[in-house]
């Protein structure tokens, strides 16, 4: 199974400011997901990457895929109260996805 | 379109006792199911997988057991719950044959006394 390492585990900022977290693999990606969970609610997938080098955007997100498809990252620009969540980072194989441990994001009024 | 659901939203459980819950999919046939638990605020550990009637596959051994009795119907349930089976337990279906991608339930938060 691969391991997925995601950082920082915790990251508190004021609205307005940027924000980046990262996603790490020792292994190739086949794909790699994203998803947004808020308290007490399932995760809801934001976005799926597969070609080494992607970039994608999603309003003020933006995911890139490593080109040698072992890292993934997710910026958030002029971050929102409504940003506040749990971001997960999850791989695919063999029906099973794997998932990293996430990471926490608070963004403060 | 797709809907998931699960029930019940919340359980209060005492320990030795049974549990069983809920998971059911609309606006989809054949997909593949899961089972999964959270602990507070991180990641998901895969409990079960199904992809199709009867065939259901144990990832963590545990006191859990999953059965899909119907396409679109996936259980969770125990004989006799352990304080450490209380957590977030989470089902999921992606697309048979599809990519990876997976859409959640609401969740039901299971806490065993």
């Amino acid at each position: 199974t691969q391991l997925l390492e995601q950082s920082p585990q915790f990251l508190s900022i004021q609205e307005g400011e940027n924000l980046t977290v990262y996603c790490n693999s020792s292994s190739v990606f086949s794909s790699l997901q994203w998803y947004r969970q808020e308290p007490g609610e399932g995760p809801v997938l934001l976005v799926t990457v597969v070609t080494g080098g992607e970039v994608k955007k999603l309003k003020r997100l933006t995911f890139q895929f490593g080109d040698a498809r072992k890292d993934s990252s997710l910026h958030i620009t002029a971050a929102q109260p409504g940003d506040t969540g749990l971001y997960l980072c999850a791989q695919g194989g063999d029906y099973k996805l794997s998932f990293g441990a996430g990471t926490t994001v608070t963004v403060r009024a | 379109s797709q809907t998931i659901h699960q029930w019940p939203a919340t359980l209060v459980q005492p320990v030795g006792s049974p549990l069983s819950l809920e998971c059911t999919v609309e606006g989809t046939s054949n997909p593949n199911l899961y089972w999964y638990r959270q602990a507070a605020g991180r990641g998901l550990q895969l409990l079960f997988y199904s992809v199709g009637i009867g065939q259901i596959s144990s990832e963590v051994p545990q006191n859990l057991s999953a059965s899909r009795p119907q396409d679109r119907q996936f259980i969770l349930s125990s004989k006799k719950l352990l304080l450490s089976d209380s957590g977030f337990y989470l089902c999921a279906w992606s697309v048979r044959g599809g990519g990876y991608e997976q859409f959640f339930g609401p969740g039901t938060r299971l806490t065993v006394l």
